[in-house]
């Protein structure tokens, strides 16, 4: 079973500053993805990323997918308000099947004004 | 965004009671997928198609059957509910190599 482990699981911070999340496996994915979910609603995809080393960039959110596939990150500067969500990654497997993504639990983001 | 609606939104039902849940997409995409998410846990698999009549079970797939015949419509029959399987249930389409998903906007549902 492959498991993806996402950190922090809770952040709070000021309007303004930067942060980082983190999501990592022992296991080769042949593709992640980060998704922004809002309460009462479904994940929203932000990002695909699939060769080793890309960056993305979406305005001010960096997403990294590391050299061996295996981790990522997600990188926010200067973090507005409308940032607020929970923030999941999820990797589609290295066999290319279609049995869906295995996601993490998730970083619920507080950003207050 | 995706043409992916969910019916109900909402549902209480009795804990022995059956329960289907409808996922209906506009996007004639060929892969469909049931999650259910809970505190904790994130979101699980129960069970996905790849084509109409085509289906496969998931991480969760114990208490939940589907059906798909038609491309649009996927369901998920609860053939009788358990407390334990109140939760709220995402449908998910994709049509593509990198499996990217998107989302219905989710039903929500108690089992008292």
């Amino acid at each position: 079973t492959q498991l993806l482990e996402q950190s922090p699981q809770f952040l709070s911070i000021q309007e303004g500053e930067n942060l980082t999340v983190y999501c990592n496996s022992s296991s080769v994915f042949s593709s992640l993805q980060w998704y922004r979910q809002e309460p009462g609603e479904g994940p929203v995809l932000l990002v695909t990323v699939v060769t080793g080393g890309e960056v993305k960039k979406l305005k001010r959110l960096t997403f990294q997918f590391g050299d061996a596939r295996k981790d990522s990150s997600l990188h926010i500067t200067a973090a507005q308000p409308g940032d607020t969500g929970l923030y999941l990654c999820a990797g589609a497997s290295s066999g290319g099947g279609a049995d869906g993504l295995t996601f993490g639990k998730g970083t619920h983001l507080i950003i207050q004004p | 965004d995706a043409g992916i609606t969910q019916s109900p939104r909402h549902k209480v039902t009795e804990t022995g009671t059956p329960v289907t849940l409808r996922c209906h997409q506009t996007e004639n995409h060929r892969y469909m997928y049931w999650y259910r998410q809970d505190p904790g846990h994130g979101l699980r698999l129960i069970h996905y198609s790849y084509g109409v009549k085509d289906t496969d079970k998931g991480e969760v797939s114990d208490g939940y059957s589907v059906s798909r015949s038609k491309t649009e419509d996927f369901l998920l029959t609860l053939e009788s509910a358990t407390s334990s399987q109140t939760s709220v249930y995402f449908c998910a389409i994709s049509d593509s190599q990198v499996h990217e998903q998107y989302f219905g906007p989710g039903t929500r549902l108690t089992v008292t």
